[in-house]
């Protein structure tokens, strides 16, 4: 099993709705989640971070369920330039001399059509 | 500001051949990767560098090596390339710190392109 999980899609749906991404985490000691925007063929740019039960940014909600190991990326009102890859990331063992990990999920495909 | 920079951003290799991949940021930070990107595999990490002077394997270090030259700058070769290293290469850069859970963001290059034939 990966480690974070995303259903892969791809995702399309009309401006102006509402869609929402799931994705899991395996290990019960990732401490903090991120969402990554990747537009085609560019790098990954931060979008959310997830420190604690949840987040908003404008149209943008992520939410954290650690008893079901599960964040999701809510976004309303899409936009035409809502259309990426979406990349769940978990961040894992910072403690004492450890700096950590991040493991990324394989990617949410997004379309949004006029 | 550039963030980080990635030279170069396209290469072609024949199987045997190596070559070094450039990596600089103007962020200060402490922390600079090495990232693979393959369809359907998601980012894969190959190495990493948690300060200056330190390096460290990731997932898929195999057929890599790194160099820390100094806070700024972080290069991953391949000494003899081969088909199985064609994919996108990223590299990265946070202000992470040991014990500390926040501002583990990262901050990604454009990448660089290659394919070994």
């Amino acid at each position: 099993r990966k480690e974070v999980e995303q259903d892969p899609g791809p995702f399309n749906v009309p401006e102006g709705a509402t869609v929402a991404f799931n994705c899991t985490y395996s290990n019960s000691a990732s401490q903090s989640f991120f969402w990554y925007r990747q537009d085609c063929r560019k790098e990954p740019k931060l979008l959310m971070s997830v420190y604690s039960s949840g987040n908003e940014d404008g149209r943008f909600t992520a939410q954290l369920n650690r008893a079901s190991q599960y964040i999701s990326l809510l976004i309303r009102d899409s936009k035409l330039s809502d259309s990426a890859t979406y990349l769940c990331v978990a961040f894992t063992g910072a403690g004492g001399t450890s700096y950590g990990k991040l493991t990324f999920g394989q990617g949410t495909i997004l379309t949004v059509h006029p | 500001n550039a963030g980080v920079t990635q030279t170069p951003k396209f290469q072609v290799l024949k199987t045997g051949q190596s070559m070094t991949l450039q990596c600089a940021q103007d962020m200060n930070h402490n922390s600079m990767y090495w990232y693979r990107q393959d369809p359907g595999m998601g980012l894969r990490l190959i190495y990493y560098s948690a300060s200056e002077g330190t390096t460290d394997k990731g997932e898929v270090p195999n057929g890599y090596n790194v160099s820390r030259l100094n806070k700024r700058e972080f290069s991953l070769r391949l000494e003899s390339a081969a088909p199985s290293q064609t994919s996108v290469y990223f590299c990265a850069s946070s202000e992470s710190l040991p014990g500390y859970l926040a501002r583990y963001e990262q901050y990604f290059g454009p990448g660089t392109r290659l394919t070994v034939t």
